[in-house]
């Protein structure tokens, strides 16, 4: 099982549409969660960060965390052609006595005009 | 603040060669992690410095080793390269308590011949 599992997609929305865009994770003591964007040719680029159970929401964007259920999702309301891109959801998992940030594959975000 | 800075940003090379990269981070960032991307294989975690020591290791053949200097600059190096190694490297950086939040470069697009 991959520590980090994202739908590949495309997801394909029409403009002025809630894209909405989900994530499971394997560890359970995970408590760090974040949401990279990034658009072809480019480098990712963070957008979110999640650290407790809820929604936390920053403009357009909103994201959702379950931990109970290692559920992570991220809402775009209003999604404009220019969020076309692939989101990356991340999760820092314990390794040994140290941290490091996985990267799911990511799920690549189409909003038609 | 300048961002992070990687070079060369194209490199051609054939197998058997070896190679090596460059990444100097966000002024006052002491993290630095490397990954390789790939449209099959996505975003794959290389490793992590932080004050000059590797903190942490993806599952990379021996060949993929790297370092990071006194002033944060980091580099890797790939020996004896393969087809395989055609990729994307990317190196982030981040404050070491904030691991998640991890600030991109633009990458560097190695071809193996």
């Amino acid at each position: 099982q991959k520590e980090v599992e994202q739908n590949s997609g495309p997801l394909s929305v029409p403009e002025g549409a809630i894209a909405s865009l989900n994530c499971t994770y394997s560890d359970r003591g995970s408590q760090s969660f974040f949401w990279y964007r990034q658009y072809s040719g480019k480098s990712p680029e963070l957008i979110m960060s999640i650290y407790s159970n809820g929604d936390k929401e920053d403009g357009r964007f909103t994201a959702q965390l379950n931990k109970a259920s290692q559920y992570v999702s991220l809402l775009i309301r209003d999604s404009q052609p220019s969020d076309s891109a692939t989101y990356l959801c991340a999760v820092i998992v314990r390794m040994d006595s140290s941290y490091k940030l996985i990267f799911g594959s990511g799920t690549r975000l189409l909003v038609r005009p | 603040k300048a961002g992070v800075t990687q070079t060369p940003r194209y490199l051609i090379k054939t197998r058997g060669q070896q190679v090596t990269l460059s990444c100097s981070p966000i002024s006052g960032h002491r993290s630095v992690s490397w990954y390789q991307q790939t449209p099959g294989q996505g975003l794959q975690f290389l490793f992590e410095y932080f004050s000059e020591t590797q903190r942490n290791k993806g599952n990379f053949p021996g060949r993929f080793s790297g370092r990071q200097f006194s002033n944060s600059r980091s580099e890797m190096n790939v020996s004896t390269l393969e087809l395989g190694d055609s990729a994307l490297y990317l190196c982030a950086s981040s404050l070491a308590i904030r691991l998640g939040e991890q600030y991109f470069g633009p990458g560097t697009r190695l071809t193996v011949t």
